[in-house]
């Protein structure tokens, strides 16, 4: 079965600045797509941004943006000029071929003003 | 707005009685997953539905079982209930089971078992 792997149980962030989340997953499938979720206070799961495995090219969406490395099976989520409402719980998930979606641990973003 | 509907949005109940979760998914989306989410944690899969039949199968307990009737809706049940079960459970749907769609969450069913 896949996993994901989230290693960073909180991370913090000065605003304006720029924040890095790892991500590693471990599969045997050649084909399946990558995921960071945001989940701020409300609950609300809201997708950030999406990688398909068979491109080399790293997702962008604005001021977010990912380093997918497929060898090392390692996906990791920038977020550039952090802002206040970028506080959250990140989500790293791997969806399979198969189609169900798997989620990582999380990571407690705060950013501090 | 996600176009997903959860009800109820919460539940308390007591342990050894059970509980029916319900999910619509968004208009046109065939394909349902359910979701467990316990304090501080992530989201543990349970089971995925595509057109009313199962297609995947995660960390369902025994206890617990789902179906997707012939409208698409979606219901969990949850029997036997113990304190561990309080949790937020979310349902989402997506369009197909094809890899390129994202999952469309509702807002969850918050659970409280006492």
């Amino acid at each position: 079965a896949q996993t994901v792997t989230q290693s960073q149980p909180e991370m913090s962030v000065q605003e304006a600045e720029t924040v890095t989340l790892s991500c590693t997953y471990d599969t045997s499938e050649s084909d399946y797509y990558l995921f960071w979720y945001k989940q701020p206070p409300s609950r609300q799961m809201i997708l950030v941004i999406r990688q398909e495995a068979y491109k080399q090219q790293n997702a962008t969406e604005n001021r977010f943006s990912v380093n997918f490395q497929k060898a090392a099976k390692s996906f990791s989520l920038k977020i550039s000029d952090s802002q206040l409402g970028d506080a959250a719980m990140y989500f790293c998930a791997y969806r399979s071929a198969r189609g169900d979606m798997r989620f990582g641990a999380g990571t407690r973003l705060t950013v501090k003003p | 707005d996600s176009g997903v509907t959860q009800t109820p949005k919460h539940l308390i109940t007591a342990t050894g009685q059970r509980v029916t979760l319900r999910c619509s998914p968004r208009s046109g989306d065939l394909s349902v997953y359910w979701y467990q989410q316990s304090l501080d944690q992530g989201l543990q899969f349970l089971i995925q539905y595509y057109n009313g039949e199962e297609r995947a199968k995660g960390n369902i307990l025994e206890r617990f079982s789902a179906q997707q009737f012939p409208d698409l809706h979606s219901e969990l049940n949850l029997s036997s209930l113990e304190l561990g079960d309080s949790a937020l459970y979310f349902c989402a749907s997506s369009a197909t089971t094809v890899l390129t769609g994202e999952l469309f969450f509702g807002e969850g069913s918050r659970l409280t078992v006492l």
